[in-house]
C-alpha cells in the first residue's frame, strides 16, 4: 500500500530554472494539498485541490502552479526557482472534511 | 484569524518521565484537531483526531485531550523512541481538508 508517494527526493535548481514535482496518491482521495517546510516557519498550504479539475490558492501560493486533471495525480510547478523557495516540500491528501491528511515523505529542493 | 501556538518548542526528557505537550487554537469552526508525529526526513505521521471538547484518545504511551481551546499531548513513562517533532493542526474552515500547522514540539528523550 504505497499511501502517496512524492518524486524527485532530492533536487538542486539554479535560480530561474523551472520544474515540476509530482505527487501521486492510490487511496482515491478527493482531497490533496501542498505545502512547504521550513526551519521556525512550520508547514504553510500552497494550494489545495478539492477534486479532479478544482484547486485553489493557499497561505504562500505566488511562484507556484499547480493542476489536478486526475484524482491520482497532484502536481506542483515552480515557474522560475528562487532562492526563497529552497525548502522541503510536502504532499498530501485525504478522503474528506474531518478526516486526516496523509503525507509523502516530502521532496527536498535547494536554488542556488 | 485561524491559528495555532505549540509549547514549548523543545523538550528534554529522561527515560519514564512523563509530560504534557500543549496546543492552543484559534478556528472558527472546529472540524477536527490533529496530532502528528514527525521523524527528522520523514513526513508527518498521524496519530489522532480530535472533534470535540472532553474527547480523549490513546495509542500505547500517548493520550490526546481537548478542551474548547488547547489540547494536550501527554506522554506518560517515554521512551527514547518516542523522539520526534509532535505537530498539532486544526482544519482549515475554507480550504477543503488542508490544515493549518502549529511549529510544532521538539521532544527529545534521553535513556
Amino acid at each position: 500500500n504505497a499511501g502517496v508517494t512524492q518524486t524527485p527526493k532530492f533536487q538542486v535548481l539554479k535560480t530561474g530554472q523551472s520544474m515540476t514535482l509530482q505527487c501521486a496518491q492510490d487511496m482515491n482521495h478527493e482531497y490533496m494539498s501542498w505545502y512547504r517546510q521550513d526551519p521556525g516557519m512550520g508547514l504553510r498550504l500552497i494550494h489545495y485541490s478539492v477534486g479532479a479539475g478544482i484547486t485553489d490558492q493557499g497561505e504562500v501560493p505566488n511562484g507556484y502552479n499547480v493542476s489536478r486533471s486526475t484524482t491520482e495525480d497532484f502536481p506542483l510547478r515552480l515557474l522560475s526557482a528562487a532562492p526563497s523557495q529552497t525548502s522541503v516540500y510536502f504532499c498530501a491528501s485525504s478522503g474528506g472534511r474531518g478526516q486526516p491528511q496523509h503525507f509523502g515523505d516530502g521532496t527536498r529542493l535547494s536554488i542556488l | 484569524e485561524d491559528q495555532v501556538t505549540q509549547s514549548p518548542e523543545a523538550l528534554r526528557l529522561q527515560e519514564g518521565e512523563s509530560s504534557s505537550l500543549n496546543c492552543s487554537y484559534t478556528v472558527s469552526g472546529l472540524r477536527g484537531l490533529f496530532w502528528y508525529r514527525q521523524d527528522p526526513g520523514k513526513g508527518p505521521e498521524f496519530l489522532f483526531t480530535l472533534y470535540s471538547a472532553g474527547e480523549e484518545k490513546e495509542k500505547e504511551r500517548l493520550k490526546a485531550t481537548l478542551t474548547k481551546k488547547e489540547s494536550f499531548l501527554h506522554i506518560t513513562a517515554p521512551k527514547p523512541e518516542d523522539s520526534a517533532t509532535y505537530l498539532c493542526a486544526v482544519q482549515a474552515p475554507q480550504a477543503g481538508t488542508a490544515l493549518i500547522f502549529g511549529k510544532g514540539t521538539t521532544l527529545s528523550v534521553s535513556s
